[in-house]
């Protein structure tokens, strides 16, 4: 099975960089996620890493390294609509599209 | 692109109805979908597997005679919550499987509240 670990909470200020890390677990490997869900909303896709290496979107920054089974998502800039829970997932079987998600990391933005 | 809706977005429903949601990728096939449950300030919980033209999987402990899935075209699946109870109030969120990227995105979630 997975077993995924993130922290629990994370807090910084406005035009911060702060970075989540998420170890992983699992046999056979197709890719890590990450998501951004607000409080009350649904989840929504923020990248996907399926190689190892430093991908660039914006203000929101991934690594992966497969062999240390270790992602982290790198938030930069910081703006308060920034406060939401960062979740981590990979699929629960190599080929298999089941997503197994961490706990999830609050991040809270100060002004 | 790459945008998946859900409706309704809240019901209320008396106690022992039954009540659907319906999940549809907009701009992109999805033979694989999601659906999940996410209680107030906990962590997503996979129910099911919605497989395009084949029967759903369901995860354990996800009794599949009261929550029923229908995955009827490669754009829509249908959660039905059969005989709805109070303790069936939650938040339903499904996914769909991009197949072209492997990518899941999610719709925006349907609240239901059982009276």
């Amino acid at each position: 099975g997975q077993n995924i670990d993130q922290p629990t909470e994370m807090t910084a200020t406005e035009g911060a960089i702060v970075q989540i890390n998420c170890t992983y677990q699992t046999s056979g490997f197709n890719g890590l996620f990450w998501y951004q869900q607000h409080a009350g909303e649904a989840p929504t896709f923020l990248s996907y890493n399926v190689l190892d290496g430093l991908e660039e979107k914006g203000r929101f920054s991934s690594f992966l390294s497969r062999s240390k089974g270790y992602s982290y998502l790198l938030l930069k800039e910081l703006q308060m609509k920034d406060s939401a829970s960062y979740l981590c997932a990979v699929p629960t079987r190599s080929n298999d599209y089941k997503l197994s998600f961490g706990a999830g990391t609050t991040v809270t933005v100060r002004a | 692109g790459a945008v998946v809706s859900q409706h309704p977005s809240w019901v209320i429903c008396k106690s022992g109805t039954s009540v659907k949601i319906e999940c549809r990728s907009l701009d992109f096939q999805a033979t694989t979908m999601f659906w999940y449950r996410q209680f107030p300030k906990q962590s997503l919980m996979l129910m099911a597997t919605s497989n395009e033209g084949s029967k759903a999987t369901y995860e354990q402990g996800v009794e599949k005679d009261k929550f029923l899935i229908n995955h009827a075209s490669l754009t829509l699946s249908t959660l039905t919550v059969t005989s709805a109870h109070p303790e069936d109030s939650s938040f339903y969120i499904c996914s769909a499987r991009d197949e072209l990227y492997g990518t899941q995105y999610f719709g925006p979630g349907t609240r239901l509240l059982v009276l």
